[in-house]
């Protein structure tokens, strides 16, 4: 059965350094997705590409954050400086187009910023 | 005002029983889908079920099935005959309009225990 993957599964960092996660969709995913979910709590989206392109990153801290789909298929999201804020578990999810389509999430990424 | 509401922070069942976790939303649009997610401690989101705004019949996956009311706003899990697996974190999610790929926006979450 087909899964998103991502890597690392953990990552423990220091504040100030940067940080990147890596995401590969499911193939035939237009759509993917970065959450960020603070434990306790559930996930908040950071930035959704259809395809290539941003279609929202409202919630994503630019002055820190960037998410990169260059080629439409896998995505990177970077922090740089990493906060102590931002130890959280990264999700990253994909879908078909459609608004019935379920979105499928990988394993996330449980980042620690020590 | 938060959009998806589960008002139930932590719940215990009986093995075997049956459970229903509460979701109540907040939207203005007329097409919206609703959906429920599970989370065990190893941290993937495992997706259960999908009710549409205009499905005029409650969803239904196996154990699982959605109470939609949309009057009343809110999409209840119903989970039959619990199993000590389903002990995890649940998530109900609303994703709003018409848009191919709109984002999801999740409740806090209800953690259900299931007791042998």
């Amino acid at each position: 059965e087909a899964e998103v993957a991502q890597s690392p599964r953990y990552k423990i960092t220091e504040k100030s350094q940067a940080v990147a996660f890596w995401c590969d969709p499911i193939s035939g995913h237009a759509t993917l997705y970065w959450y960020r979910q603070i434990l306790g709590q559930g996930p908040e989206l950071l930035v959704q590409f259809q395809d290539e392109s941003v279609v929202d990153d409202s919630q994503l801290p630019k002055d820190r954050f960037s998410a990169e789909r260059l080629k439409g298929v896998d995505s990177t999201l970077k922090i740089q400086p990493a906060e102590l804020g931002d130890s959280a578990m990264y999700l990253c999810a994909s879908s078909l187009m459609g608004q019935s389509y379920e979105q499928y999430f990988g394993p996330g990424t449980r980042l620690t910023v020590t | 005002a938060q959009k998806i509401t589960q008002t139930q922070p932590g719940m215990f069942v009986q093995e075997k029983e049956a459970v229903t976790l509460d979701c109540t939303y907040d939207t203005s649009d007329q097409s919206y889908g609703l959906f429920w997610y599970k989370q065990p401690s190893s941290g993937e989101m495992i997706f259960l079920i999908y009710q549409g705004s205009y499905d005029e019949q409650n969803a239904t996956e196996g154990r699982y099935s959605l109470n939609f009311q949309k009057a009343r706003k809110s999409a209840n899990l119903v989970i039959s005959a619990s199993q000590l697996g389903d002990s995890a974190m649940y998530f109900c999610a609303m994703r709003e309009g018409l848009g191919a790929g709109n984002m999801l926006t999740f409740g806090g979450g209800t953690r259900l225990m299931v007791k042998p």
